[in-house]
């Protein structure tokens, strides 16, 4: 059982258009993070979210931590080619250790069409 | 700042061989973690080294095994290689500077093929 669930699996849309990727789970975490992949490089982190409800902007992107700490969003307003990859949530599970590992989901893969 | 490098970018190995894996961790990064990723199973956690010393561990056989060093400098060996592990492997490090977040730097990863 994946601890965290993505949505849609693959999304291929037109440019300019809006979209939402979901990252969801059953078990509360400490903190959601989001990263972005391209083919042939490593994850490169978009933004962390730790607070229930917090909503953070980074130009055309919007992530939202749900408020219970078990779900979160990213939403793109008028995607552009640039924007094409894998998105992957990961989290830290809320554990009270502080030390567990990261824990990744399978991952978004976004296609913009020109 | 240089980012996080990993050696070497390809390998090739056949069965049964084992293969050494080398992650150089961003400067002052204390904690470098591995991850396997492939196509059917995604990213997965391997194990994470703080110091030297191996904090946490993944859901992985023994044969997967790691160490960090006094410089942070961490290598990741796979012995008696199967074809299932064929993968990307990915070398991350952190500050760890609280225990609510760990925002993991990613290094550009090993492309390892079993034949």
């Amino acid at each position: 059982t994946q601890l965290l669930e993505q949505s849609p699996q693959f999304l291929s849309i037109q440019e300019g258009e809006n979209l939402t990727v979901y990252c969801n789970s059953s078990s509360v975490f400490s903190s959601l993070q989001w990263y972005r992949q391209e083919p042939g490089e490593g994850p490169v982190l978009l933004v962390t979210v730790v607070t229930g409800g917090e909503v953070k902007k980074l130009k055309r992107l919007t992530f939202q931590f749900g408020d219970a700490r078990k779900d979160s969003s990213l939403h793109i307003t008028a995607a552009q080619p640039g924007d094409t990859g894998l998105y992957l949530c990961a989290g830290t599970p809320y554990s009270g250790g502080g030390a567990d590992g990261l824990t990744f989901g399978k991952g978004t893969h976004l296609i913009i069409q020109p | 700042k240089a980012g996080v490098t990993q050696t070497p970018r390809y390998l090739i190995k056949t069965r049964g061989q084992q293969v050494t894996l080398s992650c150089s961790p961003i400067s002052g990064h204390r904690s470098v973690s591995w991850y396997q990723q492939t196509p059917g199973q995604g990213l997965q956690f391997l194990f994470e080294y703080f110091s030297e010393t191996q904090r946490n561990k993944g859901n992985f056989p023994g044969r997967f095994s790691g160490r960090q060093f006094s410089n942070s400098r961490s290598e990741m060996n796979v012995s008696t290689l199967e074809l299932g592990d064929s993968a990307l492997y990915l070398c991350a490090s952190s500050s760890w500077g609280g225990i609510t977040y760990n925002e993991q730097f990613f290094g550009p990863g090993t492309r390892l093929t079993v034949l």
